[in-house]
């Protein structure tokens, strides 16, 4: 099956530091990947999609400068926590997919970012 | 109201039990995804459908694209079937991106 990796799976930070997460697809070719980010005891709440060279997508509510997105290449986007605060603290989720509809998605373990 | 709703939120069983977990959709939609999220979090795309049943192994999907509906019924369930369950859909005009119930928490006991 089609594995995701992310990195790192855990991160302290301290406030004000940014923190770069990566997302990879380690056996396809992933052209659309998606960042999601969950709090305790709540669903998946999407924050951006993007498709590899092109901008990201970013869902209403998520500030493009503070989550920047990079998807560089077809097996590997970035989601980096500019100037992070411990309002930020979460589960970082990503998922990848050879896009188009009705495509698999395909999971990361996530990364549990701590910032203090 | 929430565009994705499941039931029960809660659930919990003993060993051996059939059971069944709802999700509702308001919305058009071009597929359903039922996902497992384990306690450490990682999270494992168990179906995805467009109508009729899948089954796999102990697990099987059922979706009735009439009503909006769909259910996960786990036969012989095992404390090892212990997570969330989580329906998502992905509508007709949404791309590939998900909208997510709120999950099912799912404990089966020895």
């Amino acid at each position: 099956g089609a594995v995701v990796s992310q990195h790192p799976s855990r991160v302290i930070c301290k406030s004000g530091t940014s923190v770069k997460i990566e997302c990879r697809s380690l056996d396809f070719q992933a052209t659309t990947m998606f960042w999601y980010r969950q709090f305790p005891k709540q669903s998946l709440m999407l924050m951006a999609t993007s498709n590899e060279g092109s901008k990201a997508t970013y869902e209403q509510g998520v500030e493009k400068d503070k989550f920047l997105i990079n998807h560089a290449s077809l097996t590997l986007s970035t989601l980096t926590v500019t100037s992070a605060h411990p309002e930020d603290s979460s589960f970082y989720i990503c998922s990848a997919s050879r896009g188009g509809h009705f495509t698999e998605q395909y999971f990361g373990p996530g990364t549990r970012l701590t910032v203090t | 109201k929430n565009e994705v709703e499941q039931s029960p939120q809660n659930l919990t069983a003993q060993e051996g039990e059939f059971i069944t977990i709802n999700c509702s959709y308001s919305v058009g939609i071009s597929a359903l995804h039922w996902l497992q999220q384990h306690p450490g979090g990682g999270i494992v795309s168990l179906f995805m459908l467009s109508s009729g049943k899948k089954k796999h192994g102990r697990l099987i999907a059922t979706i009735n694209i009439q009503e909006k509906h769909s259910s996960l019924h786990i036969t012989a369930s095992h404390p090892r079937d212990s997570a969330v369950y989580i329906c998502a859909v992905e509508g007709e005009t949404s791309g590939s991106r998900l909208t997510f119930g709120e999950g099912t928490q799912l404990t089966v006991n020895p």
